[in-house]
């Protein structure tokens, strides 16, 4: 059974800062790895979405790296901002995709 | 927006009531999804959908089932609520070039007494 782990559970950071959250997942065979943003009493926000044939994707202040036999992903924020603040979820796909497994989050705080 | 509703938002309902949520998209994607969020359990499969009348089973589907009987809709229904299924009830589509990324809905935030 897959199993995902997100740590730490929560940061807090200067604005400003470069940051990464960090994501371990138990088995390698996966189909794609993807990076969620969520705030509070909201839905869910894709970020970016990793295939398992990729080492990494970038969006503006985000890249995010996969490392399949090691079972890590990093997600790094460069130039941190407090807009920022949310909880980052990362979820890996099994079954074709359809099986998205979900860490239970990084609760980030960046402070002015 | 991945045009996802879901209705509706919120509900209080009793122990042992049906209830059904409805999960409704506007761009005719294939795969739809029920998923549960629990503190310290994070997100949860319940029952996905590849095509109409075409449903499986996920990681916490018991006392959970699933219908689609048009592209646009996949409805939820616990046949008998209990307390243990308070939760916050998110629909997702995947859409993208591939079919890969998951867009998630607003939610419905579920209380059983």
């Amino acid at each position: 059974k897959q199993e995902v782990t997100q740590i730490p559970a929560a940061l807090s950071v200067p604005e400003g800062e470069n940051l990464v959250l960090n994501c371990s997942f138990t088995d390698s065979a996966i189909y794609n790895l993807q990076w969620f943003r969520q705030d509070p009493g909201k839905g869910l926000t894709s970020l970016l979405l990793i295939q398992s044939s990729q080492r990494e994707q970038t969006s503006g202040r985000l890249n995010a790296s996969l490392d399949k036999s090691s079972g890590r992903s990093t997600l790094y924020i460069a130039a941190s901002q407090p807009g920022d603040s949310a909880t980052y979820l990362c979820a890996v796909a099994t079954g074709g995709g359809n099986k998205l497994t979900f860490g239970t989050g990084t609760q980030l705080k960046v402070e002015l | 927006d991945a045009g996802i509703t879901q209705s509706p938002r919120h509900k209080v309902t009793e122990t042992g009531t049906p209830v059904t949520l409805r999960c409704h998209q506007t761009e005719n994607h294939r795969y739809m999804y029920w998923y549960r969020q629990d503190p310290g359990h994070g997100l949860r499969l319940i029952h996905y959908s590849y095509g109409v009348k075409d449903t499986d089973k996920g990681e916490v589907s018991d006392g959970y089932s699933v219908s689609r009987s048009k592209t646009e809709d996949f409805l939820l229904t616990l046949e008998s609520a209990t307390s243990s299924q308070t939760s916050v009830y998110f629909c997702a589509i995947r859409r993208g070039q591939r079919e890969e990324t998951q867009y998630f809905g607003p939610g419905t935030r579920l209380l059983v007494l």
